[in-house]
């Protein structure tokens, strides 16, 4: 079983569209997390999740909604895709908000905006 | 703000050769440190952390230890593999309740025959 999924893999839209990504994870951990990786493959965090409250919130634009329905789902909504939206969208998870716990990573969601 | 220094990649090396990516940061307190693996297509695995000064973190052959005096964390594996052909990333979490990961640029590491 994979611990945390992703979907879809890869999502190819037009400007101006909105679009969803989910993610699950079955590791009952409590903390979820949003990060972006470019195409430098710089990684930088969006946004985090415990126990379905809002922990995190970095400088993204308001363009992006999360939405954790329970501690196992954390969904990233995006409104009105602009060309610089392109990027890998990856989920974690951690047991705790801690920074002494390991973060799980999903396989990433290829997004391409046209 | 907190942030982490890599080398810049790529770094090319011959099966068996010693390897170092080195690693420093900026943080207040006493933060977390870790190496996270990517490899090609895939999401991020961790391969190693420590969580206090001096502590060292090891796996599959690698190594880091934590150096609060020269604030750094550098990965260091003694004799790579093809198979360890990756994008390296150090990386460190700020004590606090609201913990977050905060990447280096990542390292591209070539391992060939």
């Amino acid at each position: 079983d994979t611990a945390v999924s992703q979907t879809p893999k890869y999502l190819v839209t037009q400007m101006g569209n909105d679009k969803s990504i989910k993610c699950e994870q079955n590791l009952g951990h409590d903390t979820m997390y949003w990060y972006k990786q470019d195409s430098k493959k710089f990684l930088k965090i969006m946004f985090s999740y415990n126990n379905k409250e809002l922990i995190i919130n970095e400088t993204v634009p308001n363009r992006f909604s999360p939405k954790s329905p329970d501690k196992a789902h954390l969904n990233l909504h995006i409104n009105s895709l602009e060309l610089g939206d392109s990027a890998v969208y990856f989920c974690a998870s951690s047991l705790l908000a801690s920074s002494y716990n390991e973060q799980f990573f999903g396989p990433g969601t290829r997004l391409t905006v046209l | 703000g907190d942030s982490v220094t890599q080398m810049e990649g790529p770094v090319t090396l011959s099966e068996e050769a010693f390897l170092t990516i080195n690693c420093t940061y900026t943080a207040t307190g006493y933060p977390s440190l870790f190496w996270y693996v990517q490899y090609p297509g895939e999401g991020l695995q961790l391969l190693l952390k420590a969580t206090k000064a001096d502590d060292k973190g090891s796996n599959k052959g690698f190594e880091a230890t934590y150096r609060k005096e020269t604030t750094s964390f550098h990965l260091e594996k003694g004799s790579v593999q093809v198979s360890d052909s990756a994008v390296y990333f150090c990386a460190l979490a700020s004590t606090g309740t609201a913990s977050k990961l905060t990447f280096g640029t990542g390292t591209r590491l070539q391992v060939t025959l």
